[in-house]
């Protein structure tokens, strides 16, 4: 019930393409939904993040959809760069501690 | 520059041998974190700090110590017990002890046996 789900592993996406990256979830106490992005060789960075009374936030071109009846949420990238790619970690906020997903590796080919 | 300071970046041990990640935050956060980062794993929880002087088990404690004597510092050992140490560390903050979700990180420790 603590484990977040994120597809897909991996994703390669052209340039000024969309990326999308997806999320599930299976416990409701679950409050508060961040993304981190990790470049190669460095640690992760919080990128966005929303609260479960929004089904949209936007910042740039990264914006997060959430589902909350569907217990899914997902990070669109729009006009993907080559400087995008690296690995995107969805999380939950729930039991004082922090979950993570597993990671998509996102390759954006020039 | 406020930030968390991990060292080494890299460091090799032989089996059998017990080692020591540094971690030092000037954020003047009151929680702090390791996390252990594998291929395909996302990160998992090793230990946690919300005060000083007190710390709790993660989901993957076993092999593992830590300490927090002082608010910036959170040393993990990786001692002989654990049986695969082979991975990337990376030591984190927060402001508090409850996580809104944003954490600091740091740049990481790799850490390879031989």
């Amino acid at each position: 019930q603590q484990q977040v789900k994120q597809s897909p592993q991996s994703l390669i996406v052209q340039k000024g393409g969309i990326s999308i990256i997806n999320c599930a979830y299976e416990n409701t106490a679950f409050d508060y939904f961040p993304w981190y992005q990790q470049f190669p060789g460095k640690g992760p960075a919080l990128l966005i993040a929303i609260r479960p009374d929004v089904s949209e936030k936007k910042e740039g071109r990264f914006t997060i959809s959430f589902n909350k009846s569907a217990k899914q949420f997902s990070l669109h990238i729009m006009d993907s760069q080559p400087g995008d790619s690296a690995t995107y970690f969805c999380a939950a906020t729930g039991f004082q501690k922090l979950v993570f997903g597993t990671g998509t590796r996102l390759l954006v080919s020039p | 520059d406020g930030g968390i300071t991990q060292s080494p970046k890299y460091l090799f041990r032989k089996e059998g041998q017990n080692v020591t990640l540094s971690c030092e935050q000037n954020l003047n956060h009151d929680a702090m974190y390791w996390y252990r980062q594998d291929p395909g794993q996302g990160l998992r929880l090793i230990y946690y700090s919300q005060i000083v002087n007190d710390f709790q088990k993660g989901d993957i404690a076993e092999g593992y110590s830590v300490s927090r004597e002082k608010k910036e510092s959170f040393p993990l050992t990786v001692t002989s017990a654990q049986k695969n140490p082979t991975a990337f560390y990376l030591c984190a903050s927060s402001i508090t002890g409850t996580p809104s979700g944003e954490l600091f990180f740091g740049e990481g420790s790799r850490l390879t046996v031989l």
